[in-house]
């Protein structure tokens, strides 16, 4: 398997402030195709996970453009340009580069 | 609309079996992968199979292959994720998937993310 760490594991923001959290992955996520398969997902308190950013970048339909998501090789990040009160939860990145399906631990969004 | 409908809490006892259940409508059930993700109280989200409802190919994490066991019935579009003897350990609530997949250069199906989630099965093993 390959090991997805995620940093910090917990992140206190003022809303309207910027925030962002780090993805390492233990093997490079590009593919022989060309292509990454990482991505973000958000649960928020009492619900499922939800897809925000699909193949390191891409924001999913309906998700705001305030998420954005960059990388490359074993190093990831998701930025929140100006955090709102919506966005508290649980971060997960996850890989399928491998045909495997790996999620880092999470970190978790809380407002100050 | 694309709708994924888990079935009920359980409260179970060990050494029990147990099939839970996931529905699928507003798509093709069929033609989709179905995930199945474990995520244990208080901890984070673990991958344990995958099932293709069009001709039932399955794939586990090794750590979970066989210790319990993924199924669909595409005529109702329903997946299954099933134990023959439950544990303690099983506490936990099982979330089913849809993932989304690419198709390689050499034709192969290739399941790359999970796009729509169900609501979450909570299932209670306690003596």
């Amino acid at each position: 398997d390959i090991v997805m760490t995620q940093t910090p594991l917990s992140l206190s923001v003022t809303p309207g402030q910027p925030a962002s959290i780090s993805c390492r992955s233990s093997q490079s996520l590009l593919h022989s195709d060309g292509k990454t398969y990482l991505y973000w997902y958000l649960q928020k308190p009492g619900q499922s996970p939800q897809l925000l950013i699909y193949e390191v970048s891409n924001r999913f339909p309906g998700v705001p453009d305030r998420f954005s998501g960059s990388g490359s090789g074993t190093y990831f990040t998701l930025r929140i340009s100006r955090v709102e009160a919506e966005d508290v939860g649980i971060y997960y990145c996850m890989q399928s580069t491998q045909p495997t399906f790996d999620f880092g631990q999470g970190t978790k969004l809380e407002m100050k | 609309e694309v709708q994924l409908v888990q079935s009920g809490t359980e409260v179970q006892k060990p050494g029990e079996s147990l099939k839970i259940s996931c529905k699928g409508s507003g798509y093709n059930f069929p033609n989709y992968w179905i995930a199945w993700v474990r995520q244990m109280p208080g901890r984070g989200l673990e991958w344990m199979g995958i099932i293709y409802p069009g001709d039932s190919d399955t794939r586990y994490r090794p750590s979970f292959q066989g210790q319990v066991t993924i199924s669909a019935d595409k005529s109702i579009n329903t997946a299954y994720l099933q134990w023959r003897s439950l544990r303690a350990s099983d506490t936990a609530i099982y979330f089913c998937a849809r993932v989304r997949y690419y198709y390689d250069s050499a034709g192969y199906n290739r399941p790359r993310y999970f796009d729509r989630w169900g609501q979450g099965t909570l299932v209670t093993v306690s003596s």
